[in-house]
């Protein structure tokens, strides 16, 4: 098993841009979550989804849309980069069921200037 | 002021010693408790879970949970240079399943 793959692994952007960050995970978990990782602020959630076609809004969605059209996959885009989401961006599964163990992709690092 | 706080250290310990690591929270609804590691330029992977309040032993790893101080901690015996890493601790509710709150993380050096 591959896990949790994340894509790209560094990305560069200029404010005004748009992009999307791939995760994809092959253990057949329903459960997906992607994170901001930011000096001194921990691990903030974005958005999560609790299986296929259902997401919802963690601490921090200002600025992201998700979708989740498969299990596998999950990608996080970027409507309009503003420096304000230059920081390393984690993508994570786990079961669904009593699910507290989250498996963590390598991360993204994004700068956008 | 966020639900979660934790000292970012860094926390200095020789080989050997046993590394004392804390969370204090403020939502008395959370249940479930995380402690992860995560190495540098790395995603955190987990060491312990507990639910709800107690003592949990994994190896050289303890977690303990006191819901009365809102307060739990993860020591680490005989610490190695391989535990140098940054802890973080989440935490869950169980009507919000799904929404982790992690503090800041602490960061651990070990060493030789």
């Amino acid at each position: 098993n591959a896990g949790v793959t994340q894509t790209p692994k560094f990305q560069v952007l200029k404010t005004g841009q748009s992009m999307t960050l791939q995760c994809a995970q092959d253990m057949n978990h329903e459960y997906m979550s992607w994170y901001r990782q930011d000096p001194g602020m921990g691990l903030r959630l974005i958005h999560y989804s609790v299986g296929a076609g259902i997401t919802d809004q963690g601490e921090v969605p200002n600025g992201y849309n998700v979708s989740r059209s498969t299990t596998e996959d999950f990608p996080l885009r970027l409507l309009s980069a503003a420096p304000s989401q230059t920081s390393v961006y984690f993508c994570a599964s786990s079961y669904s069921s009593g699910g507290t163990e989250q498996y963590f992709g390598p991360g993204t690092r994004l700068t956008v200037t | 002021q966020k639900e979660v706080e934790q000292d970012p250290g860094p926390l200095s310990v020789p080989e050997g010693a046993i590394v004392s690591l804390n969370c204090t929270y403020s939502n008395s609804a959370f249940q479930y408790f995380m402690w992860y590691r995560q190495y540098s330029r790395k995603g955190p992977e987990l060491l312990m879970y507990t639910y709800s309040s107690g003592n949990k032993e994994d190896g050289r790893f303890t977690a303990q949970v006191d819901k009365s101080s809102k307060y739990i901690s993860l020591f680490i015996r005989d610490s190695q240079p391989s535990d140098s890493a940054t802890y973080l601790c989440a935490m869950m509710t169980t009507d919000s399943w799904g929404k982790f709150q992690f503090g800041a993380g602490t960061q651990v050096v070990v060493t030789p």
